[in-house]
């Protein structure tokens, strides 16, 4: 079964400072990897994918992930915190192309704080 | 479109009362879930609907009834919940390699 492990539940970064969140996958096949990230009482909202094109993914709001299929990890990076950063991110898998109904597993987040 | 709506999005309900949430999509997605997110914890996946069918049940207790009723639509339908069950309650579609979420109803059993 394919899985995911977030480092660090909590990470607290200035405001302008790099942001870098981590993510290990576990698979027996190529991953289809995720990020979201999710505002209190609200849904997720995808940020970027990695779907076995480019092993460098640019996402929304100035992220970016590489995936390295020799350190099994899936990091989340940004080059310059804002205050509007601070939320929850999931790391996630896909078992599957989404089409069929794959199963999604999300990591247990990491929550994001910006400080001044 | 190229949202995921949810309806609606509190509900207060007793352990007694029959509640239905609701999900919408026209994005002509063809696979629809139902995911439960308690506070502070990742979202747990409950059930995958293929092509209108279920395809995936996540060993739900069977006070949770899903239903596919055609392409566009998901609804859950509740009755007789525990307090425990309180949760966020997450809809979300898929097609090719992306899902999509909706905002979720903010479900408490009271």
């Amino acid at each position: 079964a394919q899985s995911v492990t977030q480092l660090g539940s909590h990470v607290s970064v200035s405001e302008g400072a790099l942001v870098l969140l981590r993510c290990n996958y576990s698979s027996s096949v190529p991953p289809y990897l995720f990020w979201y990230v999710q505002y209190p009482n609200q849904g997720l909202q995808l940020l970027l994918k990695y779907t076995s094109a480019a092993t460098l993914v640019k996402g929304i709001n100035g992220f970016e992930a590489e995936f390295k299929k020799s350190e099994t990890s899936f990091h989340l990076t940004k080059p310059s915190a804002h205050m509007s950063d601070a939320a929850e991110y999931f790391c996630a898998v896909s078992d599957g192309l989404t089409g069929g109904g794959n199963k999604l597993t999300f990591g247990t987040g990491t929550q994001l704080k910006v400080e001044l | 479109d190229t949202e995921v709506t949810q309806t609606p999005k509190h509900l207060v309900m007793g352990m007694t009362n029959k509640k239905s949430l609701k999900c919408e999509q026209h994005m002509g997605h063809r696979a629809m879930y139902w995911y439960k997110q308690k506070a502070k914890k990742p979202p747990e996946l409950m059930f995958v609907y293929s092509y209108e069918k279920l395809s995936i049940n996540e060993s739900v207790p069977s006070r949770f009834s899903p239903e596919c009723p055609n392409s566009s639509l998901l609804n859950l339908h509740l009755h007789a919940l525990q307090p425990e069950d309180s949760a966020l309650y997450l809809c979300a579609s898929s097609q090719g390699d992306g899902y999509t979420f909706g905002s979720g109803t903010r479900l408490t059993v009271v």
